[in-house]
């Protein structure tokens, strides 16, 4: 099974800074991640998958990228309505499909 | 619009058992595999299984395997879970989840997700 470990834990940002979440796999994935965001209260929500590719619909100012089996999602500008728990997730070697514990971030 | 609503949730005796539904609409159901995945109170979130767009391939977390069964249902457009054997540990929302891979049995991430059905086992 493919362990995904997110860090940090939890994540504050002023409004409009840079929040900046990692994940790693535990063995290669290729660039078989995917990120949902999970607001308070709400079912997730596909953000990214392919690593870098935004879902549709996703602001500009989320962006993923990749190194071996680091993975990055970037909010370049915070916004109020970023506030959310995100969580990986690899789709390459299943099952299981697995998740990481997820990034909550919160607004300074 | 694609939608995914979840139902038959509720409050279960631990060794009960429940049906969990998941009702689609907005597009082709017969072309795309679907998974549940829950999330324990103030948790993180679980795969629990997956059926494939012909209903050929299941597969199950060991955590379930042997107690929960997942089946669909083409001509209803529904998607079920059948939850056998409970116990408190599997106290949880459950959410319904397209796999974006169209009309293949190899699957791939979760793009549209239901809002959800919370299922509580307690005596």
């Amino acid at each position: 099974e493919v362990v995904m470990t997110q860090s940090p834990a939890t994540l504050s940002v002023s409004p409009g800074g840079r929040a900046t979440l990692s994940c790693r796999a535990s063995q290669s994935v290729a660039s078989t991640v995917a990120w949902y965001q999970q607001k308070p209260g709400q079912a997730p929500r596909l953000l990214m998958y392919g690593a870098s590719t935004r879902a549709t619909g996703v602001p500009a100012r989320f962006s993923g990228s990749w190194s071996g089996t680091e993975f990055t999602l970037i909010i370049s500008s915070l916004q109020s309505e970023d506030v959310a728990i995100y969580y990986c997730q690899q789709y390459n070697n299943w099952p299981p499909w697995t998740f990481g514990q997820g990034t909550r971030v919160e607004i300074k | 619009q694609v939608q995914l609503v979840e139902s038959g949730g509720g409050v279960v005796q631990p060794g009960g058992s429940l049906r969990l539904s998941c009702a689609a609409s907005g597009f082709t159901f017969s072309d795309y595999g679907f998974h549940w995945v829950r999330q324990a109170p103030g948790k993180g979130l679980q795969w629990v299984a997956v059926i494939s767009y012909d209903g050929s391939n299941k597969y199950y977390a060991d955590s379930v395997k042997g107690r929960f069964t997942i089946s669909r249902d083409n001509s209803k457009k529904t998607l079920f879970l059948h939850l056998n054997s409970l116990s408190a540990e599997d106290t949880a929302i459950y959410y319904c989840a397209r796999d974006e891979a169209l009309k293949q049995l190899w699957l791939s991430y979760f793009d549209y997700w239901g809002q959800g059905i919370l299922v509580t086992v307690s005596s």
